[in-house]
């Protein structure tokens, strides 16, 4: 079974700040690893994927996460945040063995302030 | 374009009342999944289904049924409803032979309140 540990529930930042949102998984098998955004009172959209390969993986929006798995982590980043990123971030985890079921963290809400 | 709906976007009802949540994808993807967000929890499995005649139980299932009768539909029954019920709730589906590896895509959820 997998699991996925998301460390902070809340990143407060300011407009054009750095981020960084941090996720942990755990799993016995090899993984494929998500991170999808939750704009307010909308559904879950895909924000980038690591699949196999290069383990620096680019997304919309100008995110990109580093794939590390010595240390079992997806963290999530962005060097310059917009007002519009303030969202709800959800970084997820399929285990080659789950067939198609996703395991997803708690959560981080980032709040982008002017 | 092909899309995921639900049906209520909001939906008020009182304990005990038999409630059922739709959701219509035009994917045609096999996989389909019904999920429940509560604040500190995330997303929490309650049922999926990975085709027609095809359900399985998820992590939290107890007091929710699934039926899958063609590709595009799995509504979501709560049998009786209970307060404990009250959530926000996401079908998503998924395509098993995309290169993907399984990418999910979610549905706008239906914020459920029980009485």
């Amino acid at each position: 079974a997998q699991s996925v540990t998301q460390l902070d529930s809340q990143v407060p930042v300011f407009e054009e700040a750095p981020v960084e949102l941090r996720c942990n998984y755990s799993s016995s098998v090899s993984v494929y690893l998500f991170w999808y955004v939750q704009y307010p009172n909308q559904g879950l959209q895909l924000l980038l994927k690591y699949l196999s390969g290069s383990t620096l993986v680019k997304g919309i929006n100008g995110f990109e996460a580093e794939f590390n798995k010595s240390q079992t982590s997806f963290h999530l980043r962005k060097p310059s945040v917009h007002i519009s990123d303030t969202a709800e971030y959800f970084c997820a985890v399929r285990g080659g063995t789950s067939y198609g079921k996703l395991t997803f963290g708690q959560g981080t809400i980032l709040t982008v302030h002017p | 374009d092909a899309e995921i709906t639900q049906s209520p976007r909001h939906k008020i009802t009182e304990t005990g009342r038999q409630v059922t949540l739709a959701c219509h994808q035009t994917w045609n993807h096999n996989n389909m999944f019904w999920y429940r967000q509560d604040l500190g929890h995330g997303l929490r499995l309650i049922h999926y289904s990975y085709g027609v005649q095809d359900t399985n139980k998820g992590e939290v299932s107890d007091g929710y049924s699934v039926s899958r009768s063609n590709t595009e539909d799995l509504p979501l029954t709560l049998e009786s409803a209970a307060s404990s019920q009250t959530s926000v709730y996401f079908c998503a589906s998924s395509d098993p032979l995309a290169g993907g590896y399984n990418e999910q895509f979610f549905g706008p959820g239906t914020r459920l309140t029980v009485l």
